[in-house]
């Protein structure tokens, strides 16, 4: 089975400065998607950023990059310029790319602050 | 938001009764997940549907069960709820082009 760990519980950052969040995987899957899901106190899952393993070339949106290294099984989400928006929890996870079974397992979680 | 909505937002109940849980989508996605959070776990599948009638396990699936009588719902039901089950629970339907979950707003469920 897939497992996703987050070793980073809590972190915080100034505002505007860049915070990189940590995750790794444990799959002998081949094809698989990795999802950074931020969750503010709203409750609200909001996709931030996804990426295909068999891409290269490191998925960025706006001010959210990531460092995917999948031989050592390693996905971290890098926050740049942070906002005080940014404030949330967020969520690593995993899905196979095949079949009807491609359930999405996640990280524990990193509770991220963003403080003025 | 993909379309999702959850009913009830909240609800408390007590230990014994029976709940069920709505997941409505607009958007006529063929997959739809049924997730609990807990603190220090993430979220955790319990069911999923890959059609109308055609639903299965996840990971966390006893104590409940599911239907999908139309494409459009999803139901979540605790035939006899337990303070285990005191939880946050998110619908989410798998976007066909992208692969990619998108979730309701959640519905937080107190057994006492």
């Amino acid at each position: 089975a897939q497992t996703v760990t987050q070793s980073q519980p809590e972190m915080s950052v100034q505002e505007a400065e860049t915070v990189t969040l940590s995750c790794t995987y444990d799959t002998s899957e081949s094809n698989y998607y990795l999802f950074w899901y931020k969750q503010p106190p709203s409750r609200q899952m909001i996709l931030v950023i996804r990426q295909e393993a068999y891409k290269q070339q490191n998925a960025t949106e706006n001010r959210f990059s990531v460092n995917f290294q999948k031989a050592a099984k390693s996905f971290s989400l890098k926050i740049s310029d942070s906002q005080l928006g940014d404030t949330a929890m967020y969520f690593c996870a995993f899905m196979k790319q095949m079949g009807d079974n491609n359930d999405m397992r996640f990280g524990a979680g990193t509770r991220l602050t963003v403080k003025p | 938001d993909a379309g999702i909505t959850q009913s009830p937002r909240h609800k408390v109940t007590e230990t014994g009764t029976p709940v069920t849980l709505r997941c409505h989508q607009t958007e006529n996605h063929r997959y739809m997940y049924w997730y609990r959070q807990d603190p220090g776990h993430g979220l955790r599948l319990i069911h999923y549907s890959y059609g109308v009638k055609d639903t299965d396990k996840g990971e966390v699936s006893d104590g409940y069960s599911v239907s999908r009588s139309k494409t459009e719902d999803f139901l979540l039901t605790l035939e006899s709820a337990t303070s285990s089950q005191t939880s946050v629970y998110f619908c989410a339907i798998r976007e066909g082009r992208t692969d990619t979950q998108y979730f309701g707003p959640g519905t937080r469920l107190t057994v006492l």
